[in-house]
């Protein structure tokens, strides 16, 4: 069935470094791809999406392209800040004529000032 | 935009009791969704509602486990005969008609069973 996998974190970094967090999926047919985010002690939100091949999604500055030839969705950021510590989550939305979004098991970001 | 509201916050129950959460959706909202999340875990699909027909349901979903939406409005979860391993994080999320719309999520409904 459909699934998605993410890098384990936790990931650290610096204030003002590059972040990546790879993410790649498996699914039949065309999926649409989303990152969600949860900060601390609140829900999850959604951060961007993208909808088909080489779409890229963008919010807050993070970014992430569809790449349908390598199935990944690599969610990035040029430069980080502390309030961007959070658990990033991508998902996708199943393809099989359901309405079943599918999660990731998470990547908990801390960024260090 | 009130927001996905959920009820209650936090329940502790001993095992064996039952145990029903309530979620009020976005009022033009038509999908309704269940998700359980456990610590360092993504969110676990258990069912969803297009108003008031449920449409899904997970196969890893035990028979214990029952979701209502009448009218298509607010839904409940009720767990029956709750084990040790039910204890997780209960989540909530709606969205409206729109096949890649995105989701507005509950603050979720943290279950402990002792």
């Amino acid at each position: 069935g459909d699934s998605v996998t993410q890098m384990e974190g936790p990931v650290t970094l610096s204030e003002e470094a590059f972040l990546t967090i790879n993410c790649t999926y498996t699914a039949t047919g065309y999926p649409s791809l989303f990152w969600y985010v949860q900060y601390p002690g609140e829900g999850l939100q959604l951060l961007l999406k993208a909808t088909k091949a080489d779409d890229k999604g963008s919010n807050k500055g993070f970014e992430a392209t569809y790449r349908k030839e390598t199935t990944s969705f690599h969610l990035e950021k040029g430069s980080v800040q502390v309030s961007d510590s959070a658990v990033y989550f991508c998902a996708l939305i199943a393809t099989s004529g359901t309405y079943k979004y599918i999660f990731g098991t998470g990547t908990r970001l801390k960024v260090l000032a | 935009d009130t927001g996905v509201s959920q009820d209650p916050r936090h329940k502790i129950t001993k095992r064996g009791q039952n145990v029903t959460f309530r979620c009020d959706p976005i009022s033009e909202h038509n999908r309704l969704y269940w998700y359980r999340q456990t610590l360092g875990q993504g969110p676990e699909f258990l069912t969803y509602f297009q108003n008031e027909a449920q449409l899904e349901k997970s196969r890893l979903l035990s028979d214990r486990f029952s979701a209502e939406r009448p009218k298509g409005s607010f839904s409940t979860l009720e767990i029956q005969r709750t084990e040790q391993g039910d204890s997780a994080m209960y989540l909530c999320a709606s969205s409206w008609t729109g096949y890649k719309e995105k989701l507005f999520f509950g603050s979720g409904t943290q279950l402990s069973v002792l």
